[in-house]
């Protein structure tokens, strides 16, 4: 079945450390995008990506960083200058041309800061 | 810029009744979509609705419809005979055509919880 795989579902990072966030899907969608949201928040989008080799900041995209070497992939890094990482992030992906019914959403990863 | 507000963090409501979410939006974009995403406890996203800002008639899927009132900006939920898996968090979210017409931005959500 087509769909979104984030991994790992919990992380757990000590200060100072880089962490990745891997992020896969088998739609042949052309966009993916990675977002935060932390309690009592919405979705707040960190980066995005319409094309291979090409990604875009967001909102919020200080202390992270990206990279989109393949269509299927989409790996979200959060470096040490990200100074409060602690939240639950979602990646999500759809097709840019037409009528557009949504995102497709993976399952999140939960990271903590310990 | 977009602007997406749900005005009630929570709501309550019996089962079998039928809730509400609020959410209005801001855009000086002709063109743009409203969507409803449903998260349960265990986090993943999922999509319930969609409606066009062009669409003459409001979006149902389901349990689901959504009142468009395009005037006001506003774009509620409505979820006909509440039952207990609806509990969640429901966010409502926009894209417009400016720009990168295919990232949305979310509302900060509105809990329901479905009372037996």
């Amino acid at each position: 079945d087509g769909g979104i795989t984030q991994s790992p579902k919990y992380l757990f990072r000590k200060e100072g450390q880089n962490v990745t966030l891997s992020c896969e899907q088998n739609l042949n969608h052309d966009a993916m995008y990675w977002y935060r949201q932390d309690p009592g928040q919405g979705l707040r989008l960190i980066y995005y990506s319409q094309i291979v080799n090409d990604f875009q900041k967001g909102d919020i995209a200080e202390g992270y960083s990206v990279s989109r070497e393949k269509k299927e992939s989409f790996p979200l890094t959060v470096t040490s200058a990200q100074k409060n990482p602690t939240a639950f992030y979602l990646c999500a992906s759809s097709m840019i041309r037409g009528r557009i019914y949504g995102y497709t959403f993976g399952s999140g990863t939960r990271l903590t800061v310990v | 810029a977009q602007k997406i507000t749900q005005t009630q963090p929570g709501m309550f409501v019996q089962e079998k009744e039928a809730v509400t979410l609020d959410c209005t939006y801001d855009t000086s974009d002709p063109s743009y979509g409203l969507f409803w995403y449903k998260q349960p406890s265990s986090g993943e996203m999922i999509f319930l609705i969609y409606q066009g800002s062009y669409d003459q008639q409001n979006a149902t899927e389901g349990r689901y419809s959504l009142n468009f009132q395009k005037a006001r900006k506003s774009a509620n939920l409505v979820i006909s005979a509440s039952q207990l898996g609806d509990s969640a968090m429901y966010f409502c979210a926009m894209r417009d055509s400016g720009g990168s017409n295919y990232k949305l931005t979310f509302g900060k959500g509105t809990l329901l919880t479905v009372n037996p």
